[in-house]
């Protein structure tokens, strides 16, 4: 199994513009996780899904955010419009069990 | 509200050394506290975890002491060596019934340096 994959791996885009990242979940988990990673905040859950449909999304920091699951094995997050402040490495999780696996992250600038 | 709270920020450990890195939490009701070891680029990677019915968990040269009462728990890596130099993360949740669904609180990471 290629484990969870992400893309881009990297990402450069100007403030104001839509930016989607892509995750591929490992077959046959049955949650996914939006992570975000800052050197100030850490690590912070922006989402879950389980089986598909988003449990929790509390962690979403504003409406310029939005996630979806359309099947199993794929979901994305979308930030509509981009600004600065949302420059950092967002992961995504497939959960198994207790064990989450996570990607290898996008890292996002925005200009 | 930080719910995890890991130190040090960083550590610098020569090669053979003891590296203790501690975490306290605030939520009595996690019963769930995974580490998490990251290499730059990568994302986190699940190293060992503890439930609080027990005090102490080893695998390898990775130990997780857990104290209930005081809602702490550390990691110690015992000799320490180059290739354990990574960020580690704590982190806790609750686990929910059936044991497939939860979300994990992270603590700010530590940044371990192992010298050579």
């Amino acid at each position: 199994d290629a484990g969870v994959i992400q893309s881009p791996r990297h990402e450069v885009t100007e403030m104001g513009q839509e930016v989607t990242l892509r995750c591929k979940p490992i077959s046959g988990h049955n949650s996914l996780f939006w992570y975000r990673q800052t050197m100030m905040r850490g690590l912070e859950l922006l989402i879950y899904f389980n089986n598909n449909v988003p449990i929790d999304d509390s962690g979403m920091p504003e409406d310029r955010f939005s996630a979806k699951m359309p099947n199993a094995s794929f979901s994305t997050l979308k930030i509509q419009p981009s600004e600065p402040r949302d420059s950092a490495v967002y992961f995504c999780a497939s959960l198994w069990g207790t064990k989450p696996f996570f990607g290898p992250g996008t890292r996002l600038t925005v200009l | 509200q930080q719910q995890v709270k890991q130190s040090p920020q960083s550590l610098i450990v020569q090669k053979g050394g003891i590296s203790i890195i501690n975490c306290a939490y605030e939520n009595t009701a996690f019963d769930y506290f995974p580490w998490y070891q990251q290499f730059p680029g990568k994302g986190p990677a699940l190293l060992i975890a503890i439930r609080p019915d027990v005090s102490e968990k080893k695998e390898g040269r990775f130990t997780i002491s857990f104290n209930k009462s005081a809602k702490q728990f550390s990691l110690h890596i015992m000799d320490s060596q180059p290739g354990d130099s990574a960020t580690y993360f704590c982190a806790a949740s609750i686990l929910k019934s059936g044991g497939s669904n939860y979300k994990l609180t992270f603590g700010k990471g530590t940044l371990l340096t192992v010298n050579p």
